[in-house]
């Protein structure tokens, strides 16, 4: 079964500190991993997308990884600042639907000032 | 170019009664996803529709869920005789074409049945 789990579930930190947000997913065969934002009340917003053959990929402050031998992703959020705060979802999908997208819970993140 | 809209951001029934939620697509755009999230879970998909067509609705229930979307309009979701277990947040997305990498998401709707 295609799934997709985030860790943690959620995770407060201080402004200015460097947080790492994971993602492990099963999803077979593999096409293409996504991160989002979603602010509270709001829709997701694309921050950054990753084929099989890209290891990592930079978006301003937020640098995501992909291992696709071993399924895991991570986000890395550097210097954060208080409009960081939001849930962030790995999504991932599958070269079977080029619409049909498999989202994770999302990790909460709290930035405290 | 305004984004996606849907309204109502916020909608309140009792249950039995119909809920219609409403998803404009950006200038341009003729494909539309609609998505579940209940609370503390990630979007569902529920369906794909192009312009007068659903293409897959494999994600929505069979009993009391419909979509729509017409030549001319938005795109509606209607939930008939809505029970608590619909209340949730939906979002309805577009794109130009079909595929998932060009997906722009709306606000949501935040259905609460009481």
């Amino acid at each position: 079964k295609n799934q997709v789990e985030q860790s943690p579930q959620s995770l407060i930190i201080l402004e200015g500190k460097n947080c790492t947000l994971q993602c492990n997913y099963t999803v077979s065969p593999f096409s293409n991993l996504r991160w989002y934002k979603q602010d509270t009340g709001r829709g997701p917003v694309s921050l950054t997308i990753m084929t099989f053959s890209e290891n990592t990929k930079s978006n301003g402050r937020y640098t995501a990884t992909l291992d696709a031998d071993t399924k895991q992703s991570s986000l890395h959020i550097t210097a954060s600042q208080l409009s960081d705060s939001a849930s962030y979802i790995c999504v991932v999908s599958d070269r079977n639907s080029n619409y049909q997208l498999i989202w994770g819970a999302g990790t909460k993140l709290i930035i405290k000032p | 170019n305004a984004g996606v809209m849907q309204n109502p951001r916020h909608l309140v029934r009792r249950r039995g009664q119909e809920a219609r939620l409403r998803c404009s697509p950006m200038k341009g755009h003729s494909h539309v996803y609609w998505y579940r999230q209940l609370p503390e879970e990630g979007l569902k998909f529920m369906v794909y529709l192009q312009k007068e067509n659903i293409i897959d609705e494999s994600g929505m229930p069979k009993e009391r869920f419909s979509a729509e979307f017409p030549k001319e309009g938005p795109s509606i979701l209607r939930i008939q005789q809505v029970v608590r277990g619909d209340s949730a947040a939906y979002f309805c997305a577009s794109s130009p074409s079909q595929g998932w990498d060009t997906q722009y998401f709306g606000p949501g709707t935040r259905l609460t049945v009481l």
